[in-house]
């Protein structure tokens, strides 16, 4: 089956820097992915939708200059939390969706634990 | 509107039992449901979809029921093992499953021996 991976799986950083986070289809080419955030015992909320070459589309609510979105090949999307803070610290999934065929909802990655001291 | 996520509801079963899990959705225009199982720590899982020209659609010990009338959706799962304790989401979504995901609240689901 399709593989999402995540990299990196956890990481902690202080509050005020930049971390960025990886999403790759090891198998099939993704022509969209798409970013959610989960809170503890919460649902996934979806942040934004990106497209290969294109620039990502985000959620109401969700702060396109905080969370930087770029997808800029067909098996690669990285998420760049800018000057995180405590309040960022979330569990960080991706999807990623072939174009045709197979699961039109795509793949989930193993999501990335992102902790803000 | 959107489906937003509350503290997660617990079920709980003996090993063996049937179990059924329910859920709401919110656009009655949505026309594709899917349920993820979800483990602790881990990203979301598919277990079955359905579509909504469907109203009940069987995996292997899986059974997705769709109601449109109610916009409701559960998901049986026949002699519940230890192994499918986790969280369970259902999600909507829209021409077929090319748009956006939203996902429900979720349930846990805790198998006792």
């Amino acid at each position: 089956g399709a593989v999402v991976s995540q990299h990196p799986s956890w990481v902690i950083c202080k509050s005020g820097t930049s971390v960025k986070i990886e999403c790759r289809s090891l198998d099939f080419q993704a022509t969209t992915m798409f970013w959610y955030r989960q809170f503890p015992k919460q649902s996934l909320m979806l942040m934004a939708t990106s497209n290969e070459g294109s620039k990502a589309t985000y959620e109401q609510g969700v702060e396109k200059d905080k969370f930087l979105i770029n997808h800029a090949s067909l098996t690669l999307s990285t998420l760049t939390v800018t000057s995180a803070h405590p309040e960022d610290s979330s569990f960080y999934i991706c999807s990623a969706r072939a174009p045709s065929g197979g699961y039109p909802s795509g793949f989930f990655g193993p999501g990335t634990r992102l902790t803000v001291l | 509107g959107e489906s937003v996520g509350l503290h997660l509801p617990t079920l709980s079963v003996q090993e063996g039992d049937n179990s059924i899990i329910n859920c709401a959705y919110s656009n009655s225009a949505s026309d594709y449901f899917i349920w993820y199982k979800q483990e602790s720590g881990k990203g979301p899982q598919f277990i079955i979809d359905i579509r909504s020209n469907m109203d009940k659609r069987q995996g292997q010990r899986v059974t997705v029921l769709l109601n449109k009338t109610v916009k409701h959706l559960s998901l049986q799962i026949a002699a519940t093992q230890p192994g499918d304790s986790a969280v369970y989401f259902c999600a909507e979504s829209g021409s077929g499953g090319y748009n956006k995901l939203i996902f429900g609240a979720g349930t846990r689901l805790a198998v006792h021996p």
